[in-house]
């Protein structure tokens, strides 16, 4: 079963605009979340991560996300989109299930970042 | 500190050939990882290794084996290349978040380019 849903694989921002990317996961226990970015030609790069404190999570580059169990969700958002998020982003989950810990990627959303 | 290194960075190899690929970290982290990332498909993981003298597979292991060296080495290892191996792989590495033995933040390599041809 997909653990991790990133809904859209490609998402257009002009330069100054609000950044949405979307993220929803499935696990029947609480999850600790995470986005990563990729830059083109390089491994991934922690953004941010939750881990059941606050659910209003502030990361790298003024990049937040907010934990919503009712929707089992966990979107990145950015208020104001800059040429260089211009990248790769990732969502992933890690959680207990019973053969162990799980660590889960979803497939990635492409940011375009228009001028 | 360098982190996480992997080499080579590229690689060319012909349907039936073998190879290794070298990962080191020098975090002092028990877990280390090898996923394969192609197009639409995000990471997958081929093996892990959840601390030192132990490895279990991930969700794509056809096709590969590794090796936990010591701690701070994981290689992965095609004893046959095909062309379905093409891919970029990438090795990561991280420390347990609680006593539960979640996985905390997972730090990458820079990758490794095959192409089987």
């Amino acid at each position: 079963a997909q653990s991790v849903t990133q809904l859209g694989s490609h998402v257009s921002v002009s330069e100054g605009a609000l950044v949405l990317l979307r993220c929803n996961y499935s696990s029947s226990v609480p999850p600790y979340l995470f986005w990563y970015v990729q830059y083109p030609n390089q491994g991934l790069q922690l953004l941010l991560k939750y881990t059941s404190a606050a659910t209003l999570v502030k990361g790298i580059n003024g990049f937040e996300a907010e934990f919503k169990k009712s929707e089992t969700s966990f979107h990145l958002t950015k208020p104001s989109a800059h040429m260089s998020d211009a990248a790769e982003y990732f969502c992933a989950v890690s959680a207990l299930k019973n053969t162990g810990n799980q660590f889960y990627f979803g497939t990635g959303t492409s940011l375009t970042v228009i001028p | 500190n360098a982190g996480v290194t992997q080499t080579p960075k590229f690689q060319v190899l012909k349907t039936g050939q073998s190879m290794t690929l070298q990962c080191a970290q020098d975090m002092n982290h028990n877990s280390m990882y090898w996923y394969r990332q192609d197009p639409g498909m995000g990471l997958r993981l081929i093996y892990y290794s959840a601390s030192e003298g132990t490895t279990d597979k991930g969700e794509v292991p056809n096709g590969y084996n590794v090796s936990r060296l010591n701690k701070r080495e994981f290689s992965l290892r095609l004893e046959s290349a095909a062309p379905s191996q093409t891919s970029v792989y990438f090795c990561a590495s991280s420390e347990a978040l609680d006593s539960f033995g979640i996985t905390d933040t997972q730090y990458f390599g820079p990758g490794t380019r095959l192409t089987v041809l």
